[in-house]
């Protein structure tokens, strides 16, 4: 079965430094989904990437997939208070299916 | 267009018991996906409801079933309750189409003492 692997498992950094967080696939990634949960909450939607070598950016967000490596990255420019939260990749489970496989999440921390 | 709503926000129950979480899927959606959070892990897929069928399972013993029903909205069951079944579940929904993405709802705590 297919895992996805993500790093770091949690971040701090200074508000207005950029970071990036990786997610490695243990199998060939058909579709990747970025989302954003606060704690306790929901899964808020980012973006989804689907072609090897698709970037995508929303606002100060841009997620990039490696489709030969197996894996996506996500890059913060400029961090704020408000990207704080835990940062979740999940994969389409192939064709047909529709269920998606997650990693166990990054925690990201901004420091004023 | 409303989102993906669930009901109730939180709840505690008692080993042994039943439980029913409901989940109103987003206006126009027609596939009901729900999905197991633990503490510091990520959500694990339960089942899929696509137009009131069962269209995948996960990993989860029968004692975890489903309906969905023809306003496309969704109910989890869980007998017998476990306290390893004390998590974040969270529903989502999304339209009937390969690798149409999920919007989640807010999520249901539950706890099993």
């Amino acid at each position: 079965s297919q895992e996805l692997e993500q790093s770091p498992q949690s971040l701090i950094v200074q508000e207005g430094k950029n970071l990036t967080i990786n997610c490695t696939s243990s199998k060939t990634l058909y579709g990747l989904y970025w989302y954003k949960q606060k704690y306790g909450e929901g899964l808020i939607f980012l973006m989804m990437l689907q072609k090897g070598g698709e970037e995508k950016s929303h606002e100060k967000i841009t997620a990039k997939l490696d489709e030969k490596k197996q894996q996506s990255s996500l890059h913060i420019t400029a961090s704020q208070p408000s990207h704080a939260g835990i940062y979740l990749c999940g994969a389409a489970g192939g064709q047909g299916a529709q269920k998606l496989v997650f990693g166990q999440g990054t925690r990201l921390t901004i420091n004023p | 267009e409303t989102g993906v709503t669930q009901s109730p926000t939180h709840l505690i129950k008692t080993r042994g018991q039943q439980v029913t979480l409901r989940c109103s899927s987003q206006s126009g959606h027609n596939t009901v996906s729900w999905y197991q959070q633990a503490l510091g892990q990520g959500p694990q897929f339960i089942f899929q409801y696509y137009r009131e069928e069962e269209n995948g399972r996960g990993n989860f013993p029968p004692r975890f079933s489903g309906l969905q029903f023809p306003n496309y909205s969704s109910e989890l069951n869980v007998n017998a309750l476990e306290l390893d079944d004390s998590a974040l579940y969270l529903c989502a929904s999304s339209l009937g189409g390969y690798q149409e993405t999920q919007y989640f709802g807010p999520g249901t705590r539950l706890l099993v003492l």
